[in-house]
């Protein structure tokens, strides 16, 4: 089976540039997808394909890859930013999630 | 406006069953392969189950296969998630999620979820 590693926390000030990062073998053959998830609210997807940015998700968020790892950077983080990341992929059609993110901005 | 609304959790026994509803709206519903998404307490997100938008193809966790079905009625704009032998570790908020092949086949619409307790 595949995994996703991220990292649980990340903390930045606001203004300052957030990188979230996302492992796993399947990530060097398939794309990778993230989403933002805030208490009580139902996921948002931020980032698709490794690095397009769905309408309406602002200009900050980007995203990469390199090998088995994607990045989700946000630039110049806001307070508004501040929520739990998911990355995901698939493969086999099978679709598996990382642990999640918990992006702290303050 | 594009929605998706989850129905049907409640509180079951260990070994009972439950099914799950999803009610598209704003979209053709046909047009979308859906899947379910779950989400224990406290915990992240975990892919349950796929089906094709005209319900020909599933696939299942495997955690779950052998035990769940979905299925959807696209003349009642309806996904389901049939739920058989639940277990403690089936506990969580459901998510049901549209399949958007214009975003690389990412999950672009979810619902706010039902919530499903397993417990005696």
């Amino acid at each position: 089976s595949y995994e996703l590693t991220q990292p649980s926390s990340v903390s930045v000030s606001p203004g300052q540039t957030a990188r979230i990062t996302c492992s796993g073998d399947v990530l060097a053959k398939k794309y990778a997808r993230w989403f933002q998830q805030k208490p009580g609210q139902a996921p948002v997807l931020v980032i698709y394909k490794d690095s397009e940015r769905p309408s309406g998700i602002p200009e900050r968020f980007s995203g990469s890859s390199s090998g088995t790892t994607v990045t989700l950077t946000i630039s110049g983080a806001q307070v508004e930013d501040e929520a739990d990341y998911y990355c995901y992929s698939a493969a086999d059609n099978n679709l598996v999630f990382g642990g999640g993110t918990k992006l702290t901005v303050l | 406006e594009v929605q998706l609304v989850e129905s049907g959790g409640v509180v079951v026994q260990p070994g009972g069953s439950l099914r799950l509803s999803c009610a598209a709206s704003g979209f053709t519903f046909d047009d979308y392969a859906m899947h379910w998404v779950r989400q224990a307490p406290g915990k992240g997100l975990e892919w349950v189950s796929l089906i094709s938008w005209d319900g020909g193809s599933t696939y299942y966790a495997d955690s779950v296969k052998g035990r769940f079905t979905i299925s959807r009625d696209n003349s009642k704009n309806s996904l389901y998630l049939q739920m058989n032998s639940l277990r403690a570790e089936d506990t969580a908020l459901y998510y049901c999620a549209r399949v958007n092949s214009g975003y690389d086949d990412a999950f672009d619409i979810w619902g706010q979820g039902t919530m499903v307790t397993v417990s005696s």
